[in-house]
């Protein structure tokens, strides 16, 4: 079975600080590892996916994630907040043994203070 | 490419009635699948259609249907609201490349049920 745990469901950085969102993962197969955004009042961007090619990740945004199998964790992160970081992130995980399906964290809100 | 749209994007409804979503995949996305996002459950999966035939089911009761046309456009029908199918209503497509399952969002249709 596929689960995610988003480990933190409010994390706040002030501007110009690292961020850094958990993401833990279950699959019993080798599974494909996404991350969405979700400002207010929109639909979900993807800002990264791990397909298992490189297990460091860059996506867009400045963001990026490691999956790192040992630990079944794909954290992501980025070197500097910017206020317009602001918004709502999903971890997903999805193999190919349930067709499509999307299994998606509970999400954490992150908050960029000036 | 056009994104994937979704209609409409607000409905207000009343208990017992029925509504009816309609998605357009991005042109040449053959899987379009369907979720429910609620403040209290997070993001559900619904199904999954590929060419016209439903691949995949979450935990939804029989009220919640759908279906998928030949040009890959999809409609999701609940009938008999209740008020807890007050939700936003998301639909993603999926062009299905082996080892990449990517799904793009639509915007969602907001559906609150009086």
């Amino acid at each position: 079975a596929q689960s995610v745990t988003q480990l933190d469901s409010h994390v706040s950085v002030s501007e110009g600080t690292p961020v850094l969102l958990r993401c833990n993962y279950s699959s019993s197969y080798s599974p494909s590892l996404f991350w969405y955004v979700q400002h207010p009042n929109k639909g979900l961007q993807l800002l990264l996916k791990y397909t298992s090619a490189a297990t460091l990740v860059k996506g867009i945004n400045g963001f990026e994630a490691e999956f790192k199998k040992s630990e079944t964790s794909f954290h992501l992160t980025k070197p500097s907040a910017h206020m317009s970081d602001a918004a709502e992130y999903f971890c997903v995980v999805s193999d190919h043994t349930t067709g499509n399906q999307f299994y998606f964290g509970t999400g954490t809100s992150l908050t960029v203070i000036p | 490419k056009a994104g994937v749209t979704q209609t409409p994007r607000y409905l207000i409804k009343t208990r017992g009635q029925q509504v009816t979503l309609s998605c357009s995949p991005i042109s040449g996305h053959r899987s379009v699948s369907w979720y429910q996002q609620t403040p209290g459950q997070g993001l559900q999966f619904l199904f999954e259609y590929f060419s016209e035939t439903q691949r995949n089911k979450g935990n939804f009761p029989g009220r919640f249907s759908g279906r998928q046309f030949s040009n890959s456009r999809s409609e999701m029908n609940v009938s008999t609201l209740e008020l807890g199918d007050s939700a936003l209503y998301l639909c993603a497509s999926s062009l299905i490349i082996q080892g990449d399952n990517e799904q793009f969002f639509g915007p969602g249709t907001r559906l609150t049920v009086l």
